[in-house]
């Protein structure tokens, strides 16, 4: 099955640096790859999310780059906030591939913390 | 829009008695709604797959028995806890994917906490 790996584990970032989050993924049928936030004590929010057919993808201060051929893809926020101190994963799935392709496989989380 | 919530959002039970977790997609229709376990500081850990109509399909290792699962509609499905002992205290949330998506995104809610005595 899918194995995803996600670095670092804990980043700590000067609000206003940027902060970028890495993970890789085992399946080369994998073809979706979203990003959640999550808070502490709530569930995960989708950030943004890629798609293999397209190489990098921004939203505001957000963007996700993907490569298929190294299977890695990662996270970019510029300009850090406080309010962007909280936990990401990143996931993959093979979306109509296969018949559990809908089934999201989970990095082990990345903790960010953007001092003030 | 794509609005996931879960009832309750904490419950103490004691040990032995079973508890129900819902599980809503507010203002879409939800072919298939996951089942996750977290513990803390863990990563998310996929219980059971539902898809509206029919049976749950649960991962390895899950007990199907303990942790039953109802998808009776579009827009609900519940987990129960059965027989619940203090090692099934955990954050336990759920997500939906829309119907008829041309993707599998998936919402979740915001989770519910259970502490089991």
């Amino acid at each position: 099955g899918e194995n995803v790996e996600q670095h670092p584990s804990t980043l700590s970032v000067q609000e206003g640096d940027s902060a970028v989050i890495k993970c890789t993924y085992s399946d080369s049928a994998s073809n979706y790859f979203p990003w959640y936030k999550q808070e502490l004590g709530k569930g995960p929010q989708l950030i943004i999310d890629i798609r293999s057919n397209v190489g990098e993808k921004k939203d505001q201060r957000i963007a996700v780059t993907l490569n298929k051929t190294a299977k890695h893809f990662s996270l970019h926020i510029t300009e850090t906030q406080p309010e962007d101190s909280a936990v990401y994963f990143c996931a993959a799935s093979s979306w109509g591939i296969k018949a559990a392709g809908n089934k999201l496989t989970f990095g082990g989380g990345t903790r960010v913390l953007v001092k003030p | 829009g794509a609005v996931v919530s879960q009832h309750p959002s904490w419950v103490i039970c004691k040990s032995g008695t079973s508890v129900k977790i819902e599980c809503r997609s507010l203002d879409f229709q939800a072919t298939t709604m996951f089942w996750y376990r977290q513990f803390p500081k863990q990563s998310l850990m996929l219980m059971a797959t539902s898809n509206e109509g029919s049976k749950a399909t649960y991962e390895q290792g899950v007990e199907k028995d303990k942790f039953l699962i109802n998808h009776a509609s579009l827009t609900l499905s519940t987990l129960t806890v059965t027989s619940a002992h203090p090692e099934d205290s955990s954050f336990y949330i759920c997500s939906a994917s829309r119907r008829a998506a041309v993707t599998d995104t998936q919402y979740f809610g915001p989770g519910t906490r259970l502490t089991v005595l």
